[in-house]
C-alpha cells in the first residue's frame, strides 16, 4: 500500500542555518505530497503541497519540490528561527481532492539561538 | 473561522474501561475523519465520514472502536474496552475540497 518515508530526527539547528527534511513515498498512481507542521501544544498545520510532478509548494520560506523520478519531496528552508522549532510531517493523499491523508513518522526540529 | 474543536482534551483511564471522544468540525465541512496518533508515530487514519455515511473504516479495530456522525455534523469515537496500547492521541480533522483542518485531540492514556 502507499506509505511515506521521512528522515529521523531529532534534527538540531542554530539560528540561521539550512534546513533539509528528507521525504520519499510510495504510491500507486499519481498522489498530492504535503508537509504539515505540529508546534508545541497545537495541532496539526498544512505548512505547504504539491499536487503534481515538478510542483513546487512554499511557505514562510519553506520549500519543497514534488519529484516523481525520485518520489521525493524533500523540505528546505534556507535560515531556521528558533520560532520553526516543531515537529514535521510529511504526507500524502491518493484522492484528488487532498484528503484521507497517509502521514510519515514526523521529524522533531529543535532551533537554538 | 472556528476550528475543529474536539473535548476532552485528556482523559485517563484504566483498561477494560470505555471511553468516548467528541468532535465538532468546522461548519459546512461535509467530510470528517478521526485518525490515531501514537507516541513518536504520525497520524492513522481510523474512520472518514462523508456527511453521516462511512466511507473508510478498513483501519478501525471494530471489535473495540466504534463510530458515528449524527446528523452529518458531530461525531464521537467510542472505545469499549479499552487496551494499553490504545494510549495516544486521538485527532479529528474536516475537510473542504482541498484541504484537511486538524482539532487539537484528545490524549488518551490507558493505565
Amino acid at each position: 500500500g502507499d506509505s511515506v518515508t521521512q528522515m529521523e530526527g531529532p534534527v538540531t539547528l542554530s539560528e540561521e542555518a539550512f534546513l533539509t527534511i528528507n521525504c520519499t513515498y510510495t504510491a500507486t498512481g499519481y498522489p498530492s505530497l504535503f508537509w504539515y507542521v505540529q508546534y508545541p501544544g497545537e495541532g496539526l498545520q498544512l505548512l505547504l503541497k504539491a499536487t503534481k510532478a515538478d510542483d513546487k509548494g512554499s511557505n514562510k520560506g519553506f520549500e519543497a519540490t514534488y519529484r516523481k523520478e525520485t518520489t521525493s519531496f524533500h523540505l528546505e528552508k534556507g535560515s531556521v528561527q528558533v520560532s520553526d522549532s516543531a515537529v514535521y510531517f510529511c504526507a500524502l493523499s491518493s484522492n484528488q481532492a487532498g484528503t484521507a491523508l497517509i502521514f510519515g513518522k514526523g521529524t522533531t526540529l529543535s532551533v537554538s539561538s | 473561522e472556528a476550528g475543529v474543536a474536539q473535548s476532552p482534551r485528556y482523559k485517563i483511564i484504566e483498561k477494560r474501561q470505555s471511553v468516548a471522544f467528541w468532535c465538532n468540525p468546522i461548519s459546512g465541512h461535509a467530510t470528517l475523519y478521526w485518525y490515531q496518533q501514537i507516541l513518536g508515530q504520525g497520524p492513522k487514519l481510523l474512520i472518514q465520514f462523508q456527511n453521516n455515511g462511512v466511507v473508510d473504516d478498513s483501519q478501525l479495530p471494530k471489535d473495540r472502536f466504534s463510530a458515528e456522525r449524527l446528523k452529518g455534523v458531530d461525531s464521537t469515537l467510542k472505545i469499549q474496552p479499552a487496551k494499553l496500547e490504545d494510549s495516544a492521541v486521538y485527532l479529528c480533522a474536516s475537510s473542504s475540497l482541498s484541504r484537511a483542518f486538524f482539532g487539537q485531540g484528545t490524549r488518551l492514556t490507558v493505565v
